[in-house]
């Protein structure tokens, strides 16, 4: 089945540490997304790519980095720059059309990190 | 900026009746609007999607409507079951790629 992977689902980390959240896709999707989500608020964007190799910052990428050198993958690190990072991650994917970009979003089942 | 509402925030209905969660934007120059609807400590699944050339989407016991005009969508679940129980959030598509969430209406639906 097609469909989004996101690992892993739980992550503890200390003050300091990066760490690395895995999105896979195969979905054939050529967009890709990072999403934040805290209690009481809407999702908030971090990165998306369009493309293998190009990434954009999306509203708080602060703290964050991407990398997407494979269609079906775009990894999310969570620096130690970032001063918040417990919460709730979300990988989301969609077909491009056309220039507006209109398609779908599907999303992954999410990784919840908690920083000790 | 768009600024995406959904009022309540919470709602419980007896099993069987039918309700309509509302979704209000601040900008009617959009792309599109997608439901979804989320499980605790889950990722999002989408519901419907509705383009901005279109009224409504229909799935099953579900149906989305939109008027960009009045800035407002409405979901309508017809004869409720309590596996319909979970948060159903709205996001609007104004561009490339800019989609704006709003918070969310946690719904519950009793036995």
């Amino acid at each position: 089945d097609g469909g989004i992977t996101q690992s892993p689902k739980y992550l503890f980390r200390k003050e300091g540490q990066n760490v690395t959240l895995s999105c896979e896709q195969n979905l054939n999707h050529d967009a890709m997304y990072w999403y934040r989500q805290d209690p009481g608020q809407g999702l908030r964007l971090i990165y998306y790519s369009q493309i293998v190799n190009d990434f954009q910052k999306g509203d708080i990428a602060e703290g964050y980095s991407v990398s997407r050198e494979k269609k079906e993958s775009f990894p999310l690190t969570v620096t130690s720059a970032q001063k918040n990072p417990t919460a709730f991650y979300l990988c989301a994917s969609r077909r491009i059309q056309g220039t507006s970009n209109t398609g779908e979003l599907f999303f992954g089942e999410g990784s919840r990190l908690t920083v000790l | 900026k768009q600024e995406v509402t959904q009022i309540p925030a919470a709602l419980s209905v007896p099993e069987g009746e039918n309700l309509v969660l509302n979704c209000s934007f601040t900008d009617s120059a959009i792309y599109n609007l997608q439901w979804f609807r989320q499980d605790p400590g889950k990722g999002l699944t989408s519901l419907l999607l509705i383009q901005s050339s279109q009224r409504e989407q229909t799935s099953g016991r579900l149906n989305a409507s939109l008027d960009k005009s009045s800035g407002r969508s409405t979901l309508y679940i017809a004869a409720s079951q309590p596996g319909d129980s979970a948060t159903y959030l709205c996001a609007v598509g104004t561009g490339a790629n800019n989609l704006f969430f709003g918070t969310g209406t946690r719904l519950t639906v009793i036995p």
